[in-house]
């Protein structure tokens, strides 16, 4: 049974500041990965997918890589802004899987 | 991208009643998912809904108590039945579209049950 774990629980940061966000998962056959943002008492909004075969995708300040053999994947997010604090989750589905997802990094940037 | 429209987007109800949560999606989709989102917690899958056939639901989570509808390709219902307080939750629904079943979601439903 895959399962998806996330590092740090929460993190608190400088406006300005890079920062990484880290995704484990336990089952490396995946179909795709997936990372969202949440805010609070909101649905969630789709940042960025990884298929299988990619190590990497981009979209402006954020760049998610994927080491399937590691079990790992991580989200950059360059030159942080207080408009970036939310819940950050991600999602790993396998072949013929519905999506597991992790229980979140909750993000703060300050001003 | 894709648009989901969930309705309402919270709700205060009375325990015993029951609720339906509404989804429309603006394109076909073959699947949709509904997930409950408990608070502070991530996202447990409740069950997936394709058209004309009966949902499938997760270990946990039964038909009597979260009837699905599925009556077309792009609209969906969940209802949440005979609700107690431990039912307060978040409840989302989503689609996957594209080759590469990129998964979109509605903004939710806040659910309290006093």
């Amino acid at each position: 049974k895959q399962e998806v774990t996330q590092i740090p629980a929460a993190l608190s940061v400088p406006e300005g500041e890079n920062l990484v966000l880290n995704c484990s998962f336990t089952d490396s056959a995946i179909y795709n990965l997936q990372w969202f943002r949440q805010d609070p008492g909101k649905g969630l909004t789709s940042l960025l997918l990884i298929q299988s075969s990619q190590r990497e995708q981009t979209s402006g300040r954020l760049n998610a890589s994927l080491d399937k053999s590691s079990g790992r994947s991580t989200l950059y997010i360059a030159a942080s802004q207080p408009g970036d604090s939310a819940t950050y989750l991600c999602a790993v589905r396998g072949y013929g899987q519905n999506f597991v997802f992790g229980p979140g990094t909750r993000l703060s940037v300050l001003p | 991208s894709a648009v989901i429209s969930q309705k309402p987007s919270r709700d205060i109800c009375q325990r015993g009643t029951s609720l339906t949560i509404q989804c429309q999606v603006d394109s076909q989709v073959t699947m949709m998912f509904w997930y409950r989102q408990q608070p502070g917690q991530s996202l447990t899958l409740i069950a997936t809904a394709n058209q004309g056939s009966e949902a499938t639901y997760e270990s946990g989570f039964v038909i009597d108590k979260f009837p699905i509808s599925r009556p077309n390709l792009t609209f969906s219902t969940l209802t949440v039945s005979n609700m107690s307080p431990e039912d307060s939750s978040i409840y989302l629904c989503s689609a996957d579209f594209g080759t590469n079943e990129k998964l979109f979601f509605g903004s939710g439903t806040q659910l309290s049950v006093l």
